[in-house]
């Protein structure tokens, strides 16, 4: 299957200071990315879709403000988490799509201190 | 109530067990069904999907949908302690929604050698 690679797989940060993330499709052109919030035993939360060169539409409840998304290219979308705070510590996951099926990314694991 | 209900289990089993595992879900408006395979720390890997009711074979995996019950399976054959996994249910409205899926919060199996 396509590759989607996420970096950084593990970050953790100070109180008050931001954190990107990468998402990048690897062997294929995505269409659209997806990002995805999962917490300890329990399922991915959508909270984003976005498609290259065109503003992220956010699921209900998901702050655009602190979750910023930047999708350039269409292998590399960004999140970017800011003024992080103990509360976003979670897995954030990306997929990304070309003709429907989903590839994930391996996740990245947020600790905010 | 969630759209989509699954047993977090833990599940142990010992290798060689017919393993099954089961969703349940509320909206009829979902026509497509997935089940991925979650390894600690990983991002999701599709496994299977379809859109009928009706049972669907690939290897030692079969996948179930009774739409009349809203009600599907996931079937593991010869379980294998490389099998040992979280796995997602996820459904949607159809193939282009994928990305939009409802999850289940997973099951965690353990394969016993």
């Amino acid at each position: 299957g396509a590759v989607v690679s996420q970096h950084p797989s593990r970050v953790i940060c100070k109180s008050g200071t931001s954190v990107k993330i990468e998402c990048r499709s690897l062997d294929f052109q995505a269409t659209t990315m997806f990002w995805y919030r999962q917490f300890p035993k329990q399922s991915l939360m959508l909270m984003a879709t976005s498609n290259e060169g065109s503003k992220a539409t956010y699921e209900q409840g998901v702050e655009k403000d602190k979750f910023l998304i930047n999708h350039a290219s269409l292998t590399l979308s960004t999140l970017t988490v800011t003024s992080a705070h103990p509360e976003d510590s979670s897995f954030y996951i990306c997929s990304a799509t070309a003709t429907g099926e989903l590839f994930f990314g391996e996740g990245s694991r947020l600790t905010v201190l | 109530q969630k759209e989509v209900e699954q047993d977090p289990g833990p599940l142990s089993v010992p290798e060689g067990a017919i393993v099954s595992l089961n969703c349940t879900y509320s909206n009829s408006a979902f026509q497509y069904f997935m089940w991925y395979r979650q390894y600690s720390r990983k991002g999701p890997e599709l496994l299977m999907y379809t859109y009928s009711s009706g049972n669907k074979e690939d290897g030692r995996f079969t996948a179930q949908v009774d739409k009349s019950s809203k009600y599907i399976s996931l079937f593991i054959r010869d379980s294998q302690p490389s099998d040992s996994a979280t796995y997602l249910c996820a459904m949607s409205a159809g193939p282009t929604n994928a990305g939009k899926s409802t999850f289940g919060d997973g099951t965690t199996l353990t394969v016993k050698p």
